[in-house]
């Protein structure tokens, strides 16, 4: 009954390899995001889908590509694996695309990506 | 464009005694914000956010923020740190420019001594 999961928990792969990470919320939100929190705990806005339209696109490589199928799934697949690569990357969705007053975003579990 | 500062990278309590995390943000809107606990290893949990209806925001495991405007903060404090409150804490501000990101300051590290 986990809100919002991610898969893998864990991901360790060699630089130049292709690698996707999945996420899937059952809260019937109609946006998803993904974030990327690097070594410094830093945490950045990747993307956002909105019932399964892009609504935000930040100054990430295109090497990243999300992929929403549906509105309760939004996969993240990265081409081309660099050393820079590695973080944490975390999954949220939101009941619509205006984090408003009352509309919190809710976070999964996060995905520990090592480019060796 | 917002922004969020949170003005300690790492704070050190003993249990038992008050918690001040500091933020301050900058914010074109009315702004949204929200403090956010990510305990090691874990995903993020909202604490509490900041609906507008009152200047004092109570959330959960006995956190409250005050939001002054005048001041453009949005501090977290707790009468008495507990050893499980040993977390990172983010600020967020709504941001983007039609307000549709969260913005997240850098974080603060709380650390609860025995």
């Amino acid at each position: 009954d986990t809100a919002v999961s991610q898969t893998p928990k864990y991901l360790v792969t060699q630089m130049g390899n292709d690698k996707s990470i999945k996420c899937e919320q059952n809260l019937g939100h109609d946006t998803m995001y993904w974030y990327k929190q690097d070594s410094k705990k830093f945490l950045k806005i990747m993307f956002s889908y909105n019932n399964k339209e892009l609504i935000i696109n930040e100054t990430v490589p295109n090497r990243f590509s999300p992929k929403s199928p549906d509105k309760a799934h939004l996969n993240l697949h990265i081409n081309s694996l660099e050393l820079g690569d590695s973080a944490v990357y975390f999954c949220a969705s939101s009941q619509d695309r205006w984090p408003g007053l009352h509309n919190e975003q809710f976070f999964g579990p996060g995905t520990r990506l090592t480019v060796l | 464009a917002q922004s969020v500062t949170q003005l300690d990278s790492h704070v050190s309590v003993s249990e038992g005694t008050p918690v001040l995390l500091r933020c301050n943000y900058s914010s074109s809107y009315s702004p949204s914000l929200f403090w956010y606990v990510q305990h090691p290893n874990k995903g993020l949990q909202l604490l509490l956010k900041y609906t507008s209806a009152a200047t004092l925001v109570k959330g959960i495991n006995g956190f409250e923020a005050e939001f002054k405007k005048s001041e453009t903060s949005f501090h977290l404090t707790k009468p008495s740190a507990h050893m499980s409150d040993a977390a990172e804490y983010f600020c967020v501000v709504r941001g983007g420019n039609y307000g549709q990101n969260f913005v997240f300051g850098p974080g603060t590290r709380l650390s609860v001594l025995p």
